[in-house]
């Protein structure tokens, strides 16, 4: 399988905390992606870090890349019990024939913020 | 508001019947688009690349006779999941890329598919 691995698989932590989950994935890549999921819904993407970016932050959110370790993280910063969801992780790989945008997705990480 | 509409959001059906879902692009014309499945507390796995005007490209271990792809239109696609078994109880997501957004990926609200 080519598919990605994220730890930890659940996440539980207080409200204002920060929260860090790790994807690892296999193959060479375009970008990497981060996505938010509720229970039972879509998705929502939340950041894109291309293969020639180290770092990126959007609000709350900070998404590091390291291209030679096939690894990344996403921080979020002081956690609300809003942020309760799955985050994935997700790659685009090099290559693709027209269409682009086949994403290969990480295992998941469960996060729950505690009030 | 959302850009990737899907149909219906939950469906049951009885073992051996078809179920069609509708996933659509709102406000932009999608050349491609993506069906995923998802197992609860699992990953999306991709099942297949759905492309306008031609046969989809399915993932290895996918049956095309099985999950039928259409995408007759710019702003449809459709999988229709034939023969039904509870194994394929899951929820699918379909995806497109917005090129006006710079290739953002929209998906799908998603729909719940139970096989009884």
């Amino acid at each position: 399988s080519q598919q990605g691995e994220e730890d930890p698989q659940a996440l539980s932590i207080q409200e204002g905390e920060n929260a860090t989950m790790n994807c690892s994935y296999k193959t060479s890549i375009n970008n990497l992606q981060w996505y938010r999921q509720n229970s039972g819904r879509g998705l929502v993407h939340l950041i894109l870090i291309r293969s020639n970016e180290r770092e990126k932050h959007s609000g709350r959110l900070r998404v590091t890349l390291d291209t030679s370790k096939k690894s990344s993280s996403l921080l979020i910063t002081a956690s609300r019990a809003a942020d309760t969801a799955s985050y994935f992780c997700a790659t685009e790989g090099l290559g693709l024939t027209g269409g682009g945008n086949k994403l290969t997705f990480g295992t998941g990480t469960q996060l729950k913020v505690e009030l | 508001g959302a850009v990737v509409s899907q149909h219906p959001s939950r469906v049951i059906c009885k073992s051996g019947t078809s179920v069609k879902i509708e996933c659509r692009s709102l406000d932009f014309q999608a050349t491609t688009m993506f069906w995923y499945r998802q197992f609860p507390k699992q990953s999306l796995m991709l099942m297949a690349t759905s492309n306008e005007g031609s046969k989809a490209t399915y993932e290895q271990g996918v049956e095309k006779d099985k999950f039928l792809i259409n995408h007759a239109s710019l702003t449809l696609s459709t999988l229709t999941v034939t023969s039904a078994h509870p194994e394929d109880s899951s929820f699918y997501i379909c995806s497109a890329g917005r090129r006006s957004s710079g290739n953002t990926i929209y998906f799908g609200e998603g729909s719940w598919l139970t096989v009884v």
